[in-house]
């Protein structure tokens, strides 16, 4: 089954202990991204990947980091994390294509809270 | 800079009624593309649609139809005799062909379906 996996989905942590979540994709996509949701702010972007070792910042990358070593492995690492980035996270990923136009596909989310 | 606009942040509506959903887009670029996704209440982003800025024909899939007008920037949504399992928020995106591969998501509208 094609699918975007993310853990852990659920999360409760302190401010300043590093954590990372993984995303994995079985489709073979080119292009994988990082959101995060907030009420009221829609989806903004975090990271996100062209291909293999090829990351670049989105419209809210302060303090996260990510890494794509590997082509169907994109995780979001967050050294030292503040109450602030208490939000719900996305990882997508999409057949870039020709022109790039592919939908994208979402994992599950994960519900990340920073006390 | 592309930007997508959803200006209902919430509609409420009793099943069997038909709503529409607006999404008003800025960009630049003379090719771009449209999606509209689908987050029920579980949680989860789900594709309902693209269309590139050449194709004006609209869409119907169901009881949903899509209705895009380049004259007024538009690419609104209509659910046609809504039912309790259509509440969710919908989110409309805009990726322009040109530049970095990052999509632009309105901050989405909330469809709550009473029975």
């Amino acid at each position: 089954e094609a699918q975007v996996t993310q853990n852990p989905r659920y999360l409760i942590t302190v401010t300043g202990k590093k954590l990372t979540v993984t995303c994995s994709q079985n489709m073979n996509h080119e292009y994988m991204s990082w959101y995060r949701q907030d009420p009221g702010l829609g989806l903004r972007q975090i990271y996100y990947s062209m291909n293999v070792e090829a990351t670049d910042k989105g419209d809210v990358p302060e303090g996260y980091k990510v890494s794509r070593k590997e082509k169907r492995n994109f995780p979001l690492i967050l050294e030292s994390p503040s109450p602030n980035q208490t939000s719900l996270y996305f990882c997508a990923s999409s057949l870039m294509g020709l022109t790039g136009t592919g939908e994208l596909f979402f994992g599950e989310g994960s519900r990340l809270t920073v006390l | 800079a592309q930007k997508v606009t959803q200006a209902q942040t919430e509609i409420s509506v009793v099943e069997k009624e038909d709503v529409t959903l607006d999404c008003v887009y800025e960009t630049r670029d003379t090719t771009y593309y449209l999606f509209w996704y689908k987050q029920p209440p579980s949680g989860e982003l789900v594709f309902l649609i693209r269309r590139n800025s050449f194709d004006e024909q609209n869409e119907i899939s169901g009881r949903y139809s899509w209705n895009f007008q380049k004259s007024t920037s538009s690419f609104n949504f209509t659910i046609t005799a809504s039912q309790v399992v259509d509440s969710a928020v919908y989110f409309c995106a805009l990726k322009e062909s040109g530049g970095s591969y990052i999509p632009t998501f309105g901050r989405g509208t909330s469809l709550i379906v009473h029975p």
